[in-house]
């Protein structure tokens, strides 16, 4: 069965290029969350879309960082002027309900050099 | 006081042993708790739902304390593939959907 998906599973960037994430949850679920990871570190609250209702943002580090989600199923992560310090695994979860079981994908590794 | 707290680990146990983790959390209003497992350099992965009766699959038992505030997590006779990082979590009420809380995990080392 097709799980959530995410793509690139590596990257690797200059500081000052922008870089797209891209993630497709599981059919179905209407929630979906992006986290980031640092090595060794726990999960970091990025941003969570929900149906059509309008995103929490509230956990996006920088007004570089944007995300959207179309049709309501796959979602973009956008960063933009990449710096050094935004190299971590970026992780996309989907739920088929609020605050519900999460589904992880394999997450993205960026590495900006 | 963090909103999730788990017991700092690591665990380096012997096959075969016992071990067990506990998670504290502070909003008493925390809707669903979960175990998750976490493979190095992989992704989270669902362990098994904690329920206020408590609740068993296989050599695995979580419990929930709601008057105490805490969950916790119990292996009986551990196996080197258990070897990983757990992951605390705390669902809110539903119309907080967005602040699932994860705890910093604990590592758990299991040696032959």
């Amino acid at each position: 069965g097709a799980g959530v998906s995410q793509s690139p599973s590596n990257k690797v960037t200059e500081k000052g290029k922008d870089v797209e994430l891209r993630c497709d949850p599981i059919s179905g679920h209407t929630a979906l969350y992006w986290y980031r990871q640092s090595l060794g570190q726990g999960l970091e609250f990025l941003i969570y879309f929900q149906g059509n209702s309008a995103p929490d943002k509230s956990g996006l580090p920088s007004d570089r960082f944007s995300a959207e989600r179309t049709g309501g199923s796959v979602s973009t992560l956008t960063i933009q002027r990449t710096q050094q310090e935004d190299s971590a695994v970026y992780l996309c979860a989907s739920s088929s309900q609020p605050a519900g079981e999460l589904f992880f994908g394999e997450g993205s590794r960026l590495t900006v050099l | 006081r963090k909103e999730v707290e788990q017991d700092p680990g690591p665990f380096n146990v012997p096959e075969g042993a016992t071990v067990a983790f506990n998670c504290t959390y502070s909003n008493s209003a925390s809707q669903s708790f979960f175990w998750y497992r976490q493979d190095c350099r992989k992704e989270p992965k669902l362990l098994m739902s904690v329920y206020s009766s408590g609740n068993e699959d296989g050599r695995f038992t979580a419990q929930l304390n709601r008057a105490s505030q805490y969950i916790s997590l119990l292996i009986r006779d551990s196996k080197l593939s258990d070897s990983a990082t757990y992951l605390c979590v705390v669902n809110p009420p539903y119309s907080s959907a967005s602040k699932i809380i994860f705890g910093s995990g604990t590592r758990l080392s299991i040696r032959p």
